[in-house]
């Protein structure tokens, strides 16, 4: 699998959008950008994939760029709640086993 | 559909004891995969199983650690002689048959244990 690097930390308003970086400059062609998260206590969440289009779903929304090198995962309106670790995993769709999870980004909602 | 299931929540060992934990996969899910998050630490992956089978345990310490997932009943990962060391979170998740289906894993809430 591909790695990843992501900050170590983000601050983000509540009610605005929560933009989070991902660089994953050397993917291959058949793998796919997965993100987690985990609230503080509690077992990771998945949140959305994709390959190379946009993706959006009622949790978030992920724009990958043209040459995948490099994902951003956006909340649109963030909240207290999502207050949270934020991990972007890159994988081949349905390789055997385990998600490696790296340190992720700690993303701080803040009223 | 009740979500990922893991008891006990907490648990307290003595260093010499044996902990045992459980993990009840979703519905209609037969991959169970183990994690442990140390404090302060990310997810390692432990080991992944199907009903009745390993298929990958290379995350499990090669000593006093074991799992299983039996035809019938939870995921069960023993831990034989805990020492400090092994105060962790462990998290279980499942996902539902299907190779692609692997990718989007539902996580418990976790077992944490400490070893006084």
């Amino acid at each position: 699998d591909a790695k990843t690097t992501q900050p170590t930390s983000m601050d983000c308003a509540e009610g605005r959008a929560a933009n989070l970086p991902c660089n994953h400059s050397t993917i291959s062609g058949n793998e796919y950008v997965y993100w987690y998260r985990q609230i503080h206590s509690q077992g990771p969440q998945y949140i959305i994939h994709g390959l190379k289009n946009n993706e959006t779903n009622e949790m978030a929304s992920l724009i990958i760029t043209e040459d995948r090198k490099s994902s951003t995962l956006i909340l649109p309106h963030a909240t207290l709640r999502d207050t949270a670790v934020y991990y972007c995993i890159v994988r081949v769709r349905g390789s055997q086993g385990n998600l490696i999870f790296g340190k992720g980004t700690k993303l701080s909602v803040k009223p | 559909n009740a979500g990922v299931m893991q008891n006990p929540r907490h648990l307290v060992r003595r260093r010499g004891q044996e902990a045992r934990l459980r993990c009840s996969p979703m519905k209609g899910h037969s991959h169970v995969y183990w994690y442990r998050q140390l404090p302060e630490e990310g997810l390692k992956f432990m080991v992944y199983l199907q009903k009745e089978n390993i298929i990958d345990e290379s995350g499990m310490p090669k000593e006093r650690f074991s799992a299983e997932f039996p035809k019938e009943g939870p995921s069960i990962l023993r831990i034989q002689q805990v020492v400090r060391g092994d105060s962790a979170a462990y998290f279980c998740a499942s996902s539902p048959p299907g190779q692609s289906s692997r990718d989007t894993q539902y996580f418990g809430p976790g077992t944490r244990l400490t070893v006084l």
